[in-house]
């Protein structure tokens, strides 16, 4: 258990609708990170947030949208789905985020399944 | 833009054989780490190497950066079962990190 907490654990959805992933950091990690996980593909970085901020952006859509709450908790909005945005979605924090040596550790992800 | 590369995307071994994956990146990095994960579950982090020309050991697994820093490697002598799972390698640059594709490996009995 990596002390990161993501719902919902699955989800399944329309094309065309809108949803929301929720993460919970580890106690005391400031910095979030998102990522996508399609079938059989690497990782792809969509967004970053460090103390409520946005720090670095990566592939993220403009139909995606991702806040960090003054709890330090953050979510991740997906809007106007299609068949493609089906993926394994990682929710990741660090102590800091301001260096890439951080370690990140991984909340156990949204899988989002659009029919 | 930068990438990070990885080779082979899939590997094949009997148990107790040794298994090599590498990671290759367009540009310089400040540091390398390399993630495992199981399959249905997340990425765990392994290690990071942050010298140029760095070897890092865990039991089985040996890491290396280059010297370069554009590269690096992880081996694993004598796998067994519980070595199965994809890695990752992830290179620092600035405040973002790069995942590279990934090395999914299965270990047969």
């Amino acid at each position: 258990d990596s002390g990161v907490t993501q719902t919902p654990k699955h989800l399944i959805t329309a094309t065309g609708q809108r949803v929301t992933l929720r993460c919970s950091p580890r106690s005391g990690d400031l910095s979030v990170y998102w990522y996508q996980q399609s079938l059989d593909q690497g990782l792809q970085f969509l967004i970053q947030y460090y103390n409520g901020e946005e720090r670095a952006k990566g592939n993220i859509l403009e139909r995606f949208s991702a806040q960090q709450f003054p709890d330090l908790h953050s979510e991740l909005n997906l809007s106007s789905l299609e068949l493609g945005d089906s993926a394994l979605y990682f929710c990741a924090s660090s102590v800091t985020g301001g260096a890439s040596t951080d370690t990140q550790y991984f909340g156990p992800g949204t899988r989002l399944t659009v029919l | 833009g930068q990438q990070v590369m990885q080779i082979p995307q899939y590997q094949h071994v009997q148990e107790g054989e040794d298994f090599t994956t590498y990671c290759n990146s367009s540009t310089t990095l400040s540091n390398i780490q390399w993630y495992k994960q199981r399959p249905g579950g997340h990425p765990v982090f392994l290690i990071q190497l942050v010298k140029s020309g760095e070897v890092k050991k865990q039991k089985r697994l040996t890491f290396q950066f280059g010297e370069a820093k554009k590269n690096s490697s992880l081996h694993i002598t004598a796998t067994q079962t519980t070595d199965v799972g994809t890695y990752f390698c992830a290179g620092g640059r600035g405040n973002q990190f790069y995942f590279g594709t990934g090395t999914s490996l299965t270990v047969i009995p």
